[in-house]
């Protein structure tokens, strides 16, 4: 069975700090995995995904993300916050492009100026 | 090309009333989901629907039902309204080659008083 576990439900950061997003997975194939964002009173954006290619994959908006099979993890990461970015943010996982799209607790990301 | 689309944007109801929420996916797309994100809980998986059959459903009561038309439209009912139903109701949809990967709507806000 899948699950996805996002580390802390609220992070902080300054405005132009680093941006660090955990998340965890576990998968009995080899998965795609998904970062999402939501902005307030809006819909699930694609940041980004991976889909067994390169394993460091670079999203839109400036944000990151590297697959460790290792360590089951896909952590998000921007290298300097901006006030836009604050949000709530959702790592999800598909095994194998399944029709059941496991969703993580999210992350809401707060900047301070 | 249109993204997800879904009506009504919001919605209020009174407890034991029936709710209806439209949604309608990108053109080509063929798969349609419903998520319920009700504060402090998440996203909630409540039904997929694929060229017009009901694959699977979450683990919500029967009164949560919905169906798919042939042009791959769908709605979401909800009857006998608790105000515990009270939530942010995302539509996603995905094309038929599928990757995991979720184009969402902007979603329907229920408030069941």
């Amino acid at each position: 069975a899948q699950s996805v576990t996002q580390l802390g439900s609220h992070v902080s950061v300054s405005e132009g700090a680093l941006v660090l997003l955990r998340c965890n997975y576990s998968s009995s194939v080899p998965p795609y995995l998904f970062w999402y964002v939501q902005y307030p009173n809006q819909g699930l954006q694609l940041l980004l995904k991976y889909t067994s290619a390169a394993t460091l994959v670079k999203g839109i908006n400036g944000f990151e993300a590297e697959f460790k099979k290792s360590e089951t993890s896909f952590h998000l990461t921007k290298p300097s916050a901006h006030m836009s970015d604050a949000a709530e943010y959702f790592c999800a996982v598909s095994p194998n492009g399944g029709f059941k799209t496991i969703f993580g607790a999210g992350t809401r990301l707060f900047v301070k100026a | 090309e249109a993204g997800v689309t879904q009506s009504p944007t919001h919605l209020i109801k009174t407890r034991g009333q029936q709710a209806t929420l439209r949604c309608s996916p990108i053109s080509g797309h063929t798969s349609v989901y419903w998520y319920q994100q009700a504060l402090g809980l998440g996203l909630q998986f409540l039904l997929w629907y694929d060229e017009g059959e009901e694959r699977n459903r979450g683990n919500f009561p029967p009164r949560f039902s919905g169906r798919q038309f042939p042009n791959y439209s769908s709605e979401l009912n909800v009857n006998a309204l608790e105000l515990e139903d009270s939530a942010l109701y995302l539509c996603a949809s995905s094309p038929p080659q599928d990757t995991g990967e979720l184009f969402f709507g902007e979603g329907s806000r229920l408030t069941v008083l």
